[in-house]
């Protein structure tokens, strides 16, 4: 069965500097991955995904991850943070195979403080 | 063009009744995905709708839950004799995925809030 770790509940980084926001998995085969964005009170928003190719993915509002096979990660960043960015971010697996429905990982909670 | 919608946003209900909760998919979405999100749980996925074939009822708590997907679209899921473990976000999504589209990111609704009392 598939897994992900999202290892740290809140993450916590003034405006200006760089974010990241990390994420591991654990499935067989190949490894469809996925970020998503949770304001409070709303659903959650699409960021970017990992299918194939370049293992560096650029998503929405300049949050870009990078996909790495032999540490089996997933990590957001942003080069940038803006205090808009602070919310909850969920990584998310589907795995290979017919299964459609996401795995996600347990959120983390990022606060950009002015 | 309008997103996923979910009807009601909130609902309190007492331990024992049934509740009804909607979902309005994109238009045009084959996929239909319903995730409940609660404290403790975290993101849980509950069931599949792809086109006409059979859901994927894997994630279903138990036999209180169903749901159903009417001519493809609006889906409702139906929780009877609620209990308070039930008190949670139902989520649905949608996307647009045909057979081998596995990369296709889903689109969440809102949520309907759902509390047992």
């Amino acid at each position: 069965a598939q897994s992900v770790a999202q290892p740290e509940d809140q993450v916590n980084v003034a405006e200006g500097n760089p974010l990241t926001v990390k994420c591991t998995y654990s499935v067989s085969g190949n490894p469809y991955l996925f970020w998503y964005v949770q304001y409070p009170n709303r659903g959650l928003q699409f960021l970017l995904k990992y299918i194939t190719g370049d293992n560096l993915v650029k998503g929405s509002y300049g949050f870009e991850a990078e996909f790495n096979k032999s540490q089996t990660s997933f990590h957001l960043k942003k080069p940038s943070a803006l205090v808009s960015d602070s919310a909850l971010y969920f990584c998310a697996v589907r795995p290979s195979g017919s299964a459609r429905q996401l795995t996600f990982g347990s959120g983390t909670q990022l606060t950009v403080l002015p | 063009g309008a997103g996923v919608s979910q009807s009601p946003s909130n609902k309190v209900t007492e331990k024992g009744k049934d509740v009804e909760l909607r979902c309005d998919p994109i238009s045009g979405h084959t996929a239909l995905y319903w995730y409940r999100q609660s404290l403790g749980q975290g993101l849980e996925f509950l069931i599949y709708f792809q086109g006409n074939s059979a859901p994927d009822k894997s994630g279903l708590p138990s036999d209180r839950f169903s749901a159903e997907r009417t001519g493809g679209s609006v889906s409702t899921l139906t929780i009877q004799r609620t209990q308070q473990e039930d008190s949670a976000v139902y989520l649905c999504a949608s996307s647009s995925s045909y057979r081998g589209g596995r990369g296709d990111e889903q689109f969440f609704g809102p949520g309907t809030r759902l509390t047992v009392l």
